[in-house]
């Protein structure tokens, strides 16, 4: 069975902090992305990486980074954490080519003091 | 500029009645469709998906969507719908993407409440 794990469902971190969210994917897809989910916004793509060790930016990847050493794992990292980055973070994997179908993690909900 | 659009932000219906949620999208080809389902807490599960072919495509648990392209809609049906649909439901489109590449767009969501 397809599987996207993510390291927490729930952080809670401080203003300033740097925050890492991890996310894993076992079906050896080439595509990974990082999104977050608002209430009315759906869900916005901060940075998704095609292969290991490339990147690219998506709709607000304002005070985000990522990180791509190995093809299964995809790193979010929150420089500096600010109470506007308080959100659901939710991972995602696919296949480079096909459909463009996303599967995604449970995700992880992380709030900011 | 690529959009989706989902005109219903909350939409409460009673168990065993129809539904329907409406799904718009702006695009000058014709684009990968999907429908995404969340439970509470959950990340986001696919019920269907459209690239080609048949225009009325089935998904999992009792689902159905009809693309038309004359209308830019993806519109996701269920005959009859039970209290444990009662989630959120994303529609996106796969669109491409600089480098060639392609993303995916979502829609802002519909909230489904079910009324026993």
């Amino acid at each position: 069975d397809v599987k996207v794990t993510q390291s927490s469902r729930y952080l809670v971190k401080r203003t300033g902090e740097k925050v890492f969210l991890e996310c894993v994917q076992d079906m050896d897809h080439e595509n990974m992305f990082w999104y977050r989910q608002d209430p009315g916004l759906g869900l916005r793509l901060i940075y998704f990486s095609y292969d290991v060790k490339m990147k690219e930016k998506g709709d607000i990847p304002e005070g985000y980074s990522v990180s791509r050493e190995k093809k299964e794992r995809f790193s979010l990292i929150l420089e500096s954490a600010s109470t506007n980055q308080t959100s659901m973070y939710l991972c995602a994997s696919s296949l480079l080519a096909g459909d463009n179908e996303q599967f995604f993690g449970p995700g992880t909900r992380l709030t900011v003091l | 500029a690529q959009s989706v659009t989902q005109p219903d932000i909350h939409i409460t219906v009673s168990e065993g009645a129809s539904l329907e949620l409406r799904c718009n999208y702006s695009y000058g080809a014709t684009p990968y469709l999907f429908w995404y389902v969340q439970s509470p807490g959950q990340g986001l599960q696919l019920l269907l998906k459209y690239f080609s072919g048949d225009t009325l495509v089935q998904g999992i648990k009792g689902f159905e969507a009809e693309f038309k392209r004359s209308q830019s809609s993806f519109n996701l049906r269920k005959p009859s719908v039970h209290w444990s649909d009662a989630a959120e439901y994303f529609c996106a489109v796969g669109f491409p993407f600089s480098g060639g590449y392609n993303k995916l767009i979502f829609g802002a969501g519909t909230r489904l409440a079910v009324h026993p």
